[in-house]
């Protein structure tokens, strides 16, 4: 069965830093990648998505993931947090076949200081 | 907001009851999954439904159960509560257009279940 990986548990950053967060998934085959958001108080939202093409995606609020087939990892980077930006993020995969289990990280809070 | 609704809010059972949550896909979704996040966690897959049948199923007991509606609403079931059963209950609507397929899931605020 497929695992996903997310190393920090909580990061913290003063606003204008730059952020990175480690997801690494086991799963040999061909797979579908996401990351969640959950801002406080809030539905858990998608954030972006990696289905195939390039491997660099873009996502909503200035944040980007690169997927890295070789190492099995689909990190998290935004270049300059906001403290709005304050919230848990979840990776989570789905296999191409048999898409309709999500499998998430436990996640990592990011805490962002004004 | 997702247009995903789900009721109750909170919910506090004893071990060994039963307890049924619910939940409102998006207006012109078709398919429901159910995610259990315990404390510190992810969130798990239990099941989906798809055109009011289980379209998959993750490592949970029988004694979760689902049903969809013909409206495409949902619930879950869970009978023999256990202290472990304690988390927030998640769904998320779709729109899938065949059974093995994937399209983005819309999530709900949850249910939090505590169980005594």
């Amino acid at each position: 069965a497929q695992s996903v990986s997310q190393h920090n548990h909580h990061v913290i950053l003063s606003e204008a830093a730059s952020l990175e967060l480690g997801c690494n998934y086991s799963y040999g085959g061909t797979v579908n990648l996401f990351w969640y958001v959950q801002y406080p108080g809030q539905h858990l939202q998608l954030l972006l998505k990696y289905f195939s093409g390039d491997p660099l995606v873009k996502g909503i609020k200035g944040f980007e993931a690169e997927f890295i087939k070789s190492k099995f990892s689909f990190n998290l980077r935004k270049p300059s947090v906001q403290w709005s930006d304050t919230a848990e993020y979840f990776c989570a995969v789905i296999p191409e076949a048999g898409s309709y289990q999500l499998t998430f990280g436990k996640g990592t809070k990011l805490s962002v200081i004004p | 907001e997702t247009g995903v609704t789900q009721s109750p809010t909170h919910l506090i059972k004893t071990r060994g009851q039963q307890v049924t949550l619910r939940c409102s896909s998006q207006s012109g979704h078709n398919t429901v999954s159910w995610y259990q996040q315990a404390l510190g966690q992810g969130p798990q897959f239990i099941f989906q439904y798809y055109r009011e049948e289980e379209n998959g199923r993750g490592n949970f007991p029988p004694r979760f159960s689902g049903l969809q509606f013909p409206n495409y609403s949902s619930e879950l079931n869970v009978n023999a509560l256990e202290l472990d059963d304690s988390a927030l209950y998640l769904c998320a609507s779709s729109l899938l257009v065949n059974r093995g397929g994937y399209n983005e899931q819309f999530f709900g605020p949850g249910t939090r279940l505590t169980v005594l």
